[in-house]
């Protein structure tokens, strides 16, 4: 299986901030990444795929980046609505792993 | 408007089987796998497995093989998750969700989840 880690596990900041939240795989997956948020109490919400491709909807301030191993979420500016867990998805090979999750909270 | 519809809440007892639903609505899910997330209380994601109702193809995590079974009927576009005999450590919210077309394979939509309670 191939193992996908977050980091930070959670974080604290202000609105208006930007925000940046890892993921490192096990080996390389090609750019097939996800990225997912889970509001409290709500079902997951897809945000990006392909590692950079932003899903119909989502706003702008949502981006992703990457490659190999290695993959970036970034919030260029927090609103209070960003308040969630987000994480990330491999999908290049079978079981598609999820990471462990990053918290973002409002300071 | 695309929609994943999930069961309703389940309280069972250790050893008592369980089959939950998920039923897609609002286009065409007859080409789209259906995957299963578990998500245990206070935990994170975890990735179960997928069917293509098509020709119910099932492909499963190594953790939840022989664990869980996983079915669909395309007719009325609905997957299901079954057990034969529940443990507490079942206990969670279970999510469907369908899997975009290949080469991105990631999952696009997702249903309201299944919370499934299992206690003596």
């Amino acid at each position: 299986d191939i193992q996908m880690t977050q980091s930070p596990s959670s974080l604290s900041t202000s609105v208006g901030d930007r925000v940046t939240i890892t993921c490192r795989a096990s080996q390389g997956i090609s750019n097939s990444l996800a990225w997912y948020q889970q509001e409290p109490g709500k079902a997951p919400k897809l945000l990006l795929y392909d590692a950079s491709r932003l899903e119909s909807g989502v706003p702008s301030r949502f981006s992703g980046s990457g490659s190999g191993t290695d993959y970036t979420l970034t919030i260029s500016s927090l609103q209070p609505e960003d308040v969630a867990t987000y994480y990330c998805q491999q999908y290049y090979s079978t079981p598609r792993t999820f990471g462990q999750g990053t918290k973002v909270e409002i300071k | 408007e695309v929609q994943l519809v999930q069961s309703g809440a389940e309280v069972k007892k250790p050893g008592e089987s369980l089959k939950i639903s998920c039923t897609g609505s609002g286009n065409s899910f007859a080409n789209h796998w259906f995957g299963w997330v578990r998500q245990m209380p206070g935990k994170g994601l975890e990735w179960m497995g997928i069917i293509y109702p098509g020709d119910t193809d099932a492909r499963y995590s190594p953790s939840f093989q022989g664990q869980v079974t996983i079915s669909a009927d395309k007719s009325i576009t609905t997957a299901y998750l079954q057990w034969s005999s529940l443990k507490a450590s079942d206990t969670a919210i279970y999510y469907c969700a369908t899997q975009a077309t290949a080469p991105a394979e990631h999952f696009q939509h997702w249903g309201q989840g299944t919370l499934v309670t299992v206690s003596s």
